[in-house]
């Protein structure tokens, strides 16, 4: 099956720092990429869609102007959250989609502690 | 980390029928988690089978888990046209990592 990868796979950084995830589709192309967060025995959240090319479409109570998506090419897709703060510790995980719209493949995710 | 495979890819049946998909994984659990996502919309959590149950109700959602086999199942019971979706299963080792799911279409 395809593989998406993400980068890194654990993070720690301090407070007020900002943070960049990396998503990539390794062996296919990937029109749309979703970017979920999980908080510890939850289930996953979806934080907002991107298609490649355009402005990502954020999920309501989830603020664009912290969680900075950049999907500039059909395999690579960033995250980035600006000025970390400890709430923001979760685990961040990525999900690309080709043409074949009903799969879709979900990266390893990225663990992120923020102190 | 290691990921859920589900089967089959994709299912179509027709409303008032059950659907059963399954899914398989390779090492050891601590829990498996069912999720659906309609199409361009987010994950929905749908149940969640402990390592040392072997089955679980959730309204017309049934899930089975046999940790002998290393599968699980889950059975749509009386289905309809809106459960047309993506599941997924999802493993757990600490992280969550998702198979590629199965397309049910559900047709009225």
């Amino acid at each position: 099956g395809a593989v998406v990868s993400q980068h890194p796979s654990w993070v720690i950084c301090k407070s007020g720092t900002s943070v960049k995830i990396e998503c990539r589709s390794l062996d296919f192309q990937a029109t749309t990429m979703f970017w979920y967060r999980q908080f510890p025995k939850q289930s996953l959240m979806l934080m907002a869609t991107s298609n490649e090319g355009s402005k990502a479409t954020y999920e309501q109570g989830v603020e664009k102007d912290k969680f900075l998506i950049n999907h500039a090419s059909l395999t690579l897709s960033t995250l980035t959250v600006t000025s970390a703060h400890p709430e923001d510790s979760s685990f961040y995980i990525c999900s690309a989609r080709g043409t074949e719209t009903f799969k879709q493949f979900f990266g390893p995710g990225t663990r992120l502690t923020v102190l | 980390s290691q990921q859920g495979e589900e089967d089959p890819q994709a299912l179509s049946i027709q409303e008032g029928e059950n659907a059963t998909m399954n899914c398989s994984y390779k090492t050891s659990i601590n829990n498996l988690q069912w999720y659906r996502q309609n199409s361009g919309r987010g994950l929905v959590h749908l149940i969640l089978i402990r390592s040392n149950e072997r089955e679980k109700h959730s309204g017309r959602l049934r899930v089975t888990l046999d940790t002998s086999k290393k599968s699980s199942s889950l059975l749509i019971t009386a289905s309809r046209a809106a459960d047309t979706a993506s599941y997924f299963c999802a493993t757990d080792e600490g992280d969550f990592v998702f198979g590629p799911g199965t397309r049910l279409s559900v047709l009225p």
